[in-house]
């Protein structure tokens, strides 16, 4: 199993630029999230969605846009990239908390985003 | 106020040391409680659920304390190879009504001859 795929792993963009960063995951997983990371600041959630077709604003979502079409797949947009959105970017699946039990989150190995 | 806190360290410690981190949660509607690791520039792995009667994988234990909303992280005889992140993370309720997870920013371990 490759577990959380994410592509491309390193970008550098320049700024009004769009690119979509591509999640998949061949776990069966029902939830998927999308993070972004700077230094200091943690992991902080943009989107996250809970099934195929659904998708909801996480705690830093202005900027981006994500779409869920397919349950393997979880698409992050930025559709005019600014510098503030220079970060490194993490997708992450867990099965639905519904299933009970602890459900943990596994982690694809990150997408590096410059944005000059 | 984060709703998950964690003293971002960094914990110096000599190897062999035991070592405690503390995390606290804000919603005390809580469920599911997670420690992850975090080496440098990769992503980060889980090292294990916490569970309410707490709970231990080798040299790890793991505690929730429910009535003062902390989980604990407990490493016993430290490795040089425990150098890393660690990552609270807490699944809290949304307006949707789904449980997501809340990431603390990490406590930094560095253990050393």
């Amino acid at each position: 199993n490759a577990g959380v795929t994410q592509t491309p792993k390193f970008r550098v963009l320049k700024t009004g630029q769009s690119m979509t960063l591509l999640c998949a995951q061949d776990m069966n997983h029902e939830y998927m999230y999308w993070y972004r990371q700077d230094p200091g600041m943690g992991l902080r959630l943009i989107h996250y969605s809970v099934g195929e077709g659904t998708t909801a604003k996480g705690e830093v979502p202005d900027g981006y846009n994500v779409s869920r079409l397919k349950k393997q797949n979880f698409l992050l947009g930025l559709e005019s990239a600014a510098p503030s959105q220079t970060s490194v970017y993490f997708c992450a699946s867990s099965y639905s908390p519904d299933r009970g039990g602890n459900q943990p989150q596994h982690f694809g190995d990150g997408t590096r985003l410059s944005i000059l | 106020r984060k709703e998950v806190e964690q003293d971002p360290g960094p914990f110096n410690v000599p190897e062999g040391a035991t070592v405690a981190f503390n995390c606290t949660y804000s919603n005390s509607a809580s469920q599911s409680f997670f420690w992850y690791r975090q080496d440098c520039r990769k992503e980060p792995k889980l090292l294990m659920s916490v569970y309410s009667s707490g709970n231990e994988d080798g040299r790890f234990t793991a505690q929730l304390n429910r009535a003062s909303q902390y989980i604990s992280l407990l490493i016993r005889d430290s490795k040089l190879s425990d150098s890393a992140t660690y990552l609270c993370a807490v699944n809290m309720i949304t307006t949707g009504g789904s449980y997501i997870p809340t990431f603390g920013r990490g406590t930094s371990l560095i253990v050393h001859p």
